[in-house]
């Protein structure tokens, strides 16, 4: 079984600042994505990065990167540069177990960027 | 361009009342599942289809029912909605074999 766990349940930041989101989890595969959803309120929930776990380079997506820690088990997001429609839910999430493509979600982190 | 779509984006309903919730689907992906997520909870899978092939969550109540009736279509039953059921539901897809799955804006469904 897997588990993601968000120990983060709120963070603000100023807009135009740095922050990151951390995220844990647990997994007996050895093969594994890890994802960083966005959930801003009232709108759907899009992917904000992804990261294949056989692969050391870490992910980036313009503003957003990812720190992979794979013997650590951790999947923390940075979102430099943060802009207002930045403010979102923050799910990370695993997948493993393919042909069965299950997520396992954490519990989100709500992200406020202040103006 | 391709996209998830449910409707309605708003469901009221009364209390034991059946209700339908829709997905339609312009990917061409063979796999779709749904959620269903309660207020700053993370999403919870109830069930999701492999092409025809219906994968039921353990725990998923009896209450909730889903049917597929061709690829791009996929329906949300819920038979008889307890005050518990308002929560907003989330369909997702994704093709076999890829690792992204693809969400629709959901339906936010009360109950009255």
């Amino acid at each position: 079984a897997q588990t993601v766990t968000q120990s983060q349940p709120e963070m603000s930041v100023q807009e135009a600042e740095t922050v990151t989101l951390s995220c844990t989890y647990d997994t007996s595969e050895s093969n594994y994505y890890l994802f960083w959803y966005k959930q801003p309120p009232s709108r759907q929930m899009i992917l904000v990065i992804r990261q294949e776990a056989y692969k050391q380079q870490n992910a980036t997506e313009n503003r957003f990167s990812v720190n992979f820690q794979k013997a650590a088990k951790s999947f923390s997001l940075k979102i430099s540069d943060s802009q207002l429609g930045d403010t979102a839910m923050y799910f990370c999430a695993s997948l493993s177990n393919f042909g069965n493509e299950k997520l396992t979600f954490g519990t989100g982190t709500r992200l406020t960027i202040i103006p | 361009d391709a996209m998830v779509i449910q409707n309605p984006r708003y469901q009221v309903t009364q209390f034991g009342k059946p209700v339908t919730l829709s997905c339609s689907q312009t990917l061409n992906h063979n796999v779709m599942y749904w959620y269903q997520q309660k207020s700053s909870q993370a999403p919870k899978l109830l069930f999701h289809y492999y092409d025809k092939d219906f994968n039921n969550e353990a725990d998923t109540p009896d209450n909730f029912q889903s049917r597929r009736p061709n690829t791009s279509f996929c329906f949300l039953d819920i038979r008889s909605p307890g005050l518990g059921d308002a929560a907003m539901y989330l369909c997702a897809t994704n093709r076999a074999g890829e690792e992204t799955q693809y969400f629709g804006p959901g339906t936010r469904l009360l109950v009255l």
